[in-house]
């Protein structure tokens, strides 16, 4: 079975440019959530998906960063316009059931550098 | 508010030391649970154990144990007889067993870099 898998690997962009983050969740996984680590901080959680819909999005850092999950399968992260302070690994997870003991399985994360 | 600290920034150890991660959490729920995930030098965070916050039981996987206290807040992993390729980033992460936006976010420590040196 394939685990959560996000592309691009590494992004470097401009101040002002836009980019935008994939995650493929596991095939069956109704949550999704993104997480993000901004450099010698902590895995900090910007937001959670139940199929299509935003379940908790208090994370989201401001009105730069948009998340959607079109058809609940994938989820695309936009940030625009970047700014420094956004660069970091963005990590997206996905798990089965809405519920605090269901395991969260991570992806590679996506390594954001913003110039 | 929910908080995970994991005092250790880093740990270098010998091959075939035994090693622990200290973790501490701090959380006003009664029922929670508990995770250690692992970074290798690839990057992805790979799931190692999840304790609900009723079962205090110590938990054993091969060179891998897992120390649960509910009186001093710790959930303390060790490594014996570490190897070379235990060498990564070790994440412990908490989450509440009811959330009244239905989120079940993580909230995670820093994370503690081991390296296994030869």
């Amino acid at each position: 079975e394939a685990g959560v898998t996000q592309f691009p690997s590494h992004s470097v962009i401009e101040k002002g440019q836009t980019v935008t983050l994939r995650c493929d969740p596991i095939s069956g996984h109704d949550n999704l959530y993104w997480y993000r680590r901004v450099m010698g901080k902590e895995i900090k959680f910007l937001l959670h998906f139940v199929k299509e819909s935003k379940q908790d999005e208090s994370g989201m850092p401001n009105n730069r960063f948009l998340a959607e999950r079109t058809g609940g399968t994938y989820s695309t992260l936009k940030v625009q316009p970047a700014e420094l302070e956004d660069s970091g690994v963005y990590f997206c997870a996905s798990s089965w059931q809405t519920s605090g003991q269901e395991t969260q399985y991570f992806g590679p994360g996506t390594r954001l550098l913003v110039l | 508010a929910q908080k995970v600290t994991q005092a250790q920034t880093e740990i270098s150890v010998v091959e075939k030391e035994d090693v622990t991660l200290d973790c501490v959490y701090e959380t006003r729920d009664t029922t929670y649970y508990l995770f250690w995930y692992k970074q290798p030098p690839s990057g992805e965070l790979v799931f190692l154990i999840r304790r609900n916050s009723f079962d205090e039981q110590n938990e054993i996987s091969g060179r891998y144990s897992w120390n649960f206290q509910k009186s001093t807040s710790s959930f303390n992993f060790t490594i014996t007889a570490s190897q070379v390729v235990d060498s990564a980033v070790y994440f412990c992460a908490l989450s509440e067993a009811y959330s009244g936006a239905g989120s079940y976010q993580l909230t995670f420590g820093k994370g503690t870099k081991l390296s296994v040196i030869p």
